[in-house]
């Protein structure tokens, strides 16, 4: 069974960090691209930040760009998200989600973690 | 970059009804890499229909996609009850961004 387990949220002040951690199981990690997406409290789902199998590709969406840095251990099937310089509008749930080929489709997602920005 | 727009934005129907939702594109949405996903209070997001209109693994066929270039529709022809959710589409692709839909809720009467 594939599963995609985020660890590392938490309340933290603007201008503060935090790092997220997915933990993957299942499936052989390796062979697929992975993405962050988030969604604020009550409101859509926004992709954040896009890493390829080998994690030779990174994108970023601009409202993260700067301050955001997505990585990948293959050798320990994890993904993580360093996230610095946060402000109140990163405030959301984080979802950890594997993509299906080269694209931005989604096809297993992890439960999420919060992630509070407030002083 | 493409934004997509949803509508309605609350759908209020009763189980047995047929349930027509629809995702607009600001621009043409190459290749029909439109999906469709299924949010419940609570979970995460569950794929339900990629390429416009395939089903994903496991997706009753009560659910069916359509459209092309700008406009799509995602079709749920006899609402069961664990339908009652949030409807969001996706323009996906081979590049970033990946943009969603603001989402449709669909409701109970």
């Amino acid at each position: 069974e594939v599963q995609l387990v985020e660890s590392g949220g938490g309340l933290v002040q603007p201008g503060g960090s935090l790092r997220l951690s997915c933990a993957a199981s299942g499936f052989t990690f390796s062979s697929y691209e992975m993405n962050w997406v988030r969604q604020a409290p009550g409101k859509g789902l926004e992709w954040v930040s896009y890493i390829t199998s080998s994690g030779s590709t990174i994108y970023y969406a601009d409202s993260v760009k700067g301050r955001f840095t997505i990585s990948r251990d293959n050798a320990k099937n994890s993904l993580f998200l360093q996230m610095n310089s946060l402000r109140a509008e990163d405030t959301a749930l984080y979802y950890c989600a594997r993509a299906r080929g080269f694209t931005g489709l989604y096809d297993a997602w992890g439960q999420g973690i919060l992630v509070t920005v407030s002083s | 970059e493409i934004v997509l727009t949803q509508s309605p934005g609350i759908l209020t129907l009763s189980p047995g009804e047929r349930a027509t939702l629809s995702c607009r594109a600001s621009q043409s949405v190459r290749s029909s890499y439109l999906a469709w996903y299924q949010q419940k209070p609570g979970q995460a997001p569950r794929l339900l229909i990629y390429g416009a209109s395939s089903r994903a693994t496991g997706i009753p066929d009560r659910f069916s996609g359509s459209g092309s270039g700008t406009d799509f529709t995602l079709t749920i022809s006899r609402l069961e009850p664990e339908d009652f959710a949030v409807y969001h589409c996706q323009q996906y692709g081979y590049s970033p961004p990946f943009p969603f839909g603001p989402g449709t809720k669909v409701d109970v009467k």
